[in-house]
C-alpha cells in the first residue's frame, strides 16, 4: 500500500498563475481532506470530499480556490491567480470513513 | 467555534528530563489526536484518544485525555534527542474524523 500520494512535493508559481495540487488517496479510501499549514502554525481544514461530491468546504476561501475528487483519478486542489499569501504547505489526508486519517507528505507552494 | 490551545509553544529541554505538553479545547469532544511533525515532513500519527480517562503509551511518550476538563496531556519521560520535533494535538468536534481542529503545535528541542 503506497500511502497517500501527493504531487508535486514542491511547486513554485509566479503571482497570477494557477496552482494545481494532486492527491491520490490510499487504496480503498473514499474520503479525502485538504488542509493548509502556514509557517509556524497548525493545520487548518479546507475541504472534505468523497468521490464526486464536496461534503464540507467551510474552510475554503470563497474566491480562487476549488477542489474536486472525480470518479477516476486523484483529488485536485486548484488555486487560481495565486498571491504571495497562498504560500504554504498543503496536506491531503484520506480515510475509509470515520476511522482516522492518513496524511500525505504535502505540497509546499511558494508564490514569487 | 472550537478552539484548541497548546502550551508551551516552544520547549527546550535536556536529555534525560521529563516534561508535559498541554492541550486544552473549548467544546465537548471525545476524540483527540496527537501528531508528530519533523521539519519539512508530513504528520505522523502518535495517539488517538477516544474516551474520558484514556491513557496510551508508546516508548517515552504517554498521552491522556480528560474530557470533563477538556484537557489532554502528552508526557515525555527521559527525553532523548530523537524526540526533537513539533507535536500537534487535534480535536475532532464531530466525533467522526471529518474535520480536525489543530493546535498551533509545540516545538520541542532536546539538547544533549
Amino acid at each position: 500500500n503506497a500511502g497517500v500520494m501527493q504531487n508535486p512535493r514542491h511547486l513554485v508559481r509566479r503571482r497570477g498563475q494557477e496552482a494545481r495540487l494532486r492527491c491520490s488517496p490510499m487504496k480503498g479510501h473514499s474520503h479525502v481532506y485538504w488542509y493548509r499549514q502556514l509557517p509556524e502554525e497548525g493545520l487548518k481544514f479546507m475541504v472534505y470530499l468523497q468521490k464526486e461530491n464536496i461534503i464540507d468546504e467551510s474552510g475554503m476561501p470563497k474566491e480562487r480556490f476549488s477542489a474536486e475528487f472525480p470518479k477516476e483519478g486523484p483529488s485536485i486542489l486548484r488555486i487560481q491567480q495565486v498571491v504571495r499569501g497562498d504560500s504554504a504547505a498543503y496536506f491531503c489526508a484520506s480515510s475509509p470513513g470515520r476511522t482516522g486519517y492518513t496524511f500525505g507528505s504535502g505540497t509546499r507552494l511558494t508564490v514569487v | 467555534e472550537l478552539k484548541v490551545e497548546q502550551n508551551p509553544l516552544f520547549l527546550s529541554m535536556q536529555e534525560g528530563k521529563n516534561y508535559t505538553i498541554y492541550c486544552n479545547y473549548s467544546t465537548t469532544s471525545d476524540r483527540l489526536y496527537w501528531y508528530r511533525q519533523d521539519p519539512g515532513k508530513s504528520l505522523e500519527s502518535l495517539f488517538v484518544l477516544l474516551s474520558n480517562g484514556a491513557v496510551k503509551q508508546e516508548g517515552r511518550l504517554m498521552a491522556s485525555l480528560d474530557t470533563k476538563a477538556r484537557l489532554s496531556t502528552l508526557h515525555i519521560t527521559a527525553a532523548v534527542h530523537d524526540l526533537s520535533a513539533t507535536y500537534f494535538c487535534a480535536v475532532d468536534p464531530q466525533g467522526g474524523s471529518e474535520k480536525l481542529v489543530f493546535g498551533k503545535g509545540t516545538k520541542l528541542t532536546v539538547n544533549p
